[in-house]
């Protein structure tokens, strides 16, 4: 699995939009880059995932950058229910048996009144 | 709708003691994976599983054991438990094609 780097911590003002940036220098053509995030003592929740287009869904928005080395997932209004550790990982979605699926330390963001 | 559970959630045992945490989904997923997490360390890979009787190590498998005897059911010991291994322990599964992995709520595990 391609390896991914996250700041370790970053600061939002409630109500703005959270841009929270991942290298993957070393991805390779057939995977995938994945968002997850860990509120508090909770299991990670899946947010968001694309290939190389640019994805939306009611949680995020996630932009790849065209030669695919970074992506930013993008929270459009923060609140302060989304302070969570947000994890960027990289995998093969396809059919195989070895998705590990390696969480690296994460970005611990945190949403301030 | 159960979905994925762990059990115990919380447990306390004695240095050399063996220790199981159990897991269980029932969306009859083929993967599952054990995780264990530390303050500083994010979520690490312990074991992980494609399918029933087919298991391998992931990034931290020492002093762990796992089986996969059946699809909904994914196990972990610790043979002879030591302080390091103090920790929460996350189960995860998901589907074969899926994108979504699924998280237990955790095993809080304490080893004095």
């Amino acid at each position: 699995d391609a390896k991914t780097t996250q700041p370790t911590s970053m600061d939002c003002a409630e109500g703005r939009a959270a841009n929270l940036p991942c290298n993957h220098s070393t991805i390779s053509g057939n995977e995938y880059v994945y968002w997850y995030r860990q509120i508090h003592s909770q299991g990670p929740q899946y947010i968001i995932h694309g290939l190389k287009n640019n994805e939306t869904n009611e949680m995020a928005s996630l932009i790849i950058t065209e030669d695919r080395k970074s992506s930013t997932l993008i929270l459009p209004h923060a609140t302060l229910r989304d302070t969570a550790v947000y994890y960027c990982i990289v995998r093969i979605r396809e059919k195989t048996s070895y998705d590990k699926v390696i969480f690296g330390p994460g970005t611990s963001l945190s949403v301030i009144p | 709708d159960a979905g994925i559970t762990q059990s115990p959630r919380y447990k306390i045992t004695e240095t050399g003691r063996q220790v199981t945490l159990m897991c269980h989904q029932t969306w009859s997923h083929s993967y599952m994976f054990w995780y264990r997490q530390d303050l500083g360390h994010g979520l690490r890979l312990i074991y992980y599983s494609a399918a029933a009787d087919i298991t391998d190590k992931g990034e931290v498998p020492d002093g762990y054991v796992v089986s996969r005897s059946k699809t909904e059911n994914f196990p972990l010991t610790l043979e002879s438990a030591t302080r390091s291994q103090t920790s929460v322990y996350f189960c995860a599964s998901r589907a074969l094609s899926g994108n979504t992995i699924y998280f237990g709520e955790g095993s809080w595990l304490t080893v004095v």
